[in-house]
């Protein structure tokens, strides 16, 4: 089955400064990237997605990009705020299991 | 549109009672998925169903849990005979069509199972 990885697990900025989280994913059927938010004791929220058929998506100060050849895919974050500070999950579905399979989080801390 | 409804938002059991969790999915969802976070931890894909059909329970351990999602009303998680282990928050999550093509999971706020 699909496997995601995730990394850093952990990730420190200034506020002001970029963040770039980074997944891999294992299986070449997968073609939906989403990325989920949740903040402390909150429901994960969509924050951005990606489809195959594309390279880039940017959603003002939010990006994803995505290598298909290497099965990996990262959000970029830029300007970060205080309000950025949250647990990062990436996830991949496949067109035919239709499951959603999520990484293991970065959890994001934006230092004032 | 009131989202994914989810409840109870917390539940208390003593070892050996049974928890069920519910789940509406959004209005024009037919699939629901469970997932289980343990504090600090990711997302656990535990089942996938829908309406009257488990389409994906790879993810849900073999003894004491179930899952259904009748015709009629919520989608049930049913754990039977809790255990301290089994303390975590349990998200439902909805998507309105099953592939082909990809679909936006949304979550509800989960409903967060403490074992005494």
């Amino acid at each position: 089955g699909e496997n995601v990885e995730q990394h850093p697990s952990t990730l420190s900025v200034q506020e002001g400064d970029s963040a770039v989280i980074k997944c891999t994913y294992s299986d070449s059927a997968s073609n939906y990237f989403p990325w989920y938010k949740q903040e402390l004791g909150k429901r994960p929220q969509l924050i951005i997605d990606i489809r195959s058929n594309v390279g880039e998506k940017k959603d003002q100060r939010i990006a994803v990009t995505l290598n298909k050849t290497a099965k990996h895919f990262s959000l970029h974050i830029t300007e970060t705020q205080p309000e950025d500070s949250a647990v990062y999950f990436c996830a991949s579905r496949d067109n035919y299991g239709q499951n959603f399979v999520f990484g293991p989080g970065t959890r994001l801390s934006v230092l004032p | 549109n009131a989202g994914v409804m989810q409840n109870p938002r917390h539940l208390v059991r003593r070892r050996g009672q049974e928890a069920r969790l519910r789940c509406s999915p959004m209005k024009g969802h037919s699939h629901v998925y469970w997932y289980r976070q343990l504090p600090e931890e990711g997302l656990k894909f535990m089942v996938y169903l829908q309406k009257e059909n488990i389409i994906d329970e790879s993810g849900m351990p073999k003894e004491r849990f179930s899952a259904e999602f009748p015709k009629e009303g919520p989608s049930i998680l049913r754990i039977q005979q809790v255990v301290r282990g089994d303390s975590a928050a349990y998200f439902c999550a909805s998507s309105p069509v099953s592939a082909p093509g990809a679909n936006v999971l949304t979550f509800g706020a989960g409903s967060r199972l403490t074992v005494l």
